[in-house]
């Protein structure tokens, strides 16, 4: 069975830290791996996406993508209260079918 | 542009009850998604339609769940009867194409007392 792990935290981080959330997969099938972000009763917003070892930019944001490790990360770095939400993990094999992680939960104190 | 819509937000339904759900994804999408959050475990896949048809369903539970996307725009999902363990946050998202960014609606929260 397809998984996708996180730590659910909380992830305590003051303001201008870089947080660091991280995750591993269980399907070694799997090509493609996405970052959501999801605020209380909102829906995930897509933030990042990897596909390639190595990493990945995006402003405040990196990804990092370890295939052999089966291993997935998201640096934010200056964080910000705004930032505060629940970090979806997911991962699609050869078809687009999303498998998610329990999400890990970040806490930026001012 | 809009983004995917979903209604009702909310649904509370006693055991037994049918209820439906409906997803209007972005204009132009011809994927379409169903996904399910059930409170303290993680969001997971329900099924696949490309247009009209559906490509993947290997995560519909079981089948009291029917989902149809006539004519390839908007979706429904039916719960028929619905049972205690339906409760949960049910998405929908779209995308443009096969394996691309996928867009997600706010949900329809869904209570089976």
């Amino acid at each position: 069975q397809k998984e996708v792990e996180q730590n659910s935290g909380p992830l305590s981080v003051p303001e201008g830290a870089i947080a660091s959330l991280n995750c591993t997969y269980s399907d070694r099938g799997s090509q493609s791996f996405f970052w959501y972000r999801q605020y209380s009763g909102k829906s995930p917003e897509l933030i990042m996406s990897i596909y390639s070892n190595g990493d990945k930019e995006d402003g405040r944001f990196t990804a990092q993508l370890n295939k052999a490790s089966q291993y997935v990360s998201l640096l934010i770095r200056d964080s910000q209260p705004s930032d505060s939400a629940t970090y979806l993990c997911a991962a699609a094999g050869g078809y687009s079918t999303l498998t998610f992680g329990k999400g890990t939960m970040l806490l930026v104190s001012p | 542009e809009a983004g995917v819509t979903q209604f009702p937000s909310h649904s509370v339904i006693e055991k037994g009850q049918t209820v439906t759900l409906r997803c209007d994804p972005i204009s132009g999408h011809d994927n379409l998604y169903w996904y399910r959050r059930v409170m303290g475990k993680e969001i997971k896949f329900l099924l696949h339609f490309v247009k009209e048809s559906k490509q993947d369903e290997s995560g519909m539970p079981n089948n009291r769940f029917l989902a149809e996307r006539t004519g390839g725009t908007y979706s429904t999902l039916k719960v028929q009867p619905a049972e205690l363990e339906d409760s949960g946050v049910y998405f929908c998202a779209s995308s443009l194409g096969d394996l691309e960014t996928q867009y997600f609606g706010p949900g329809t929260r869904l209570l089976v007392l």
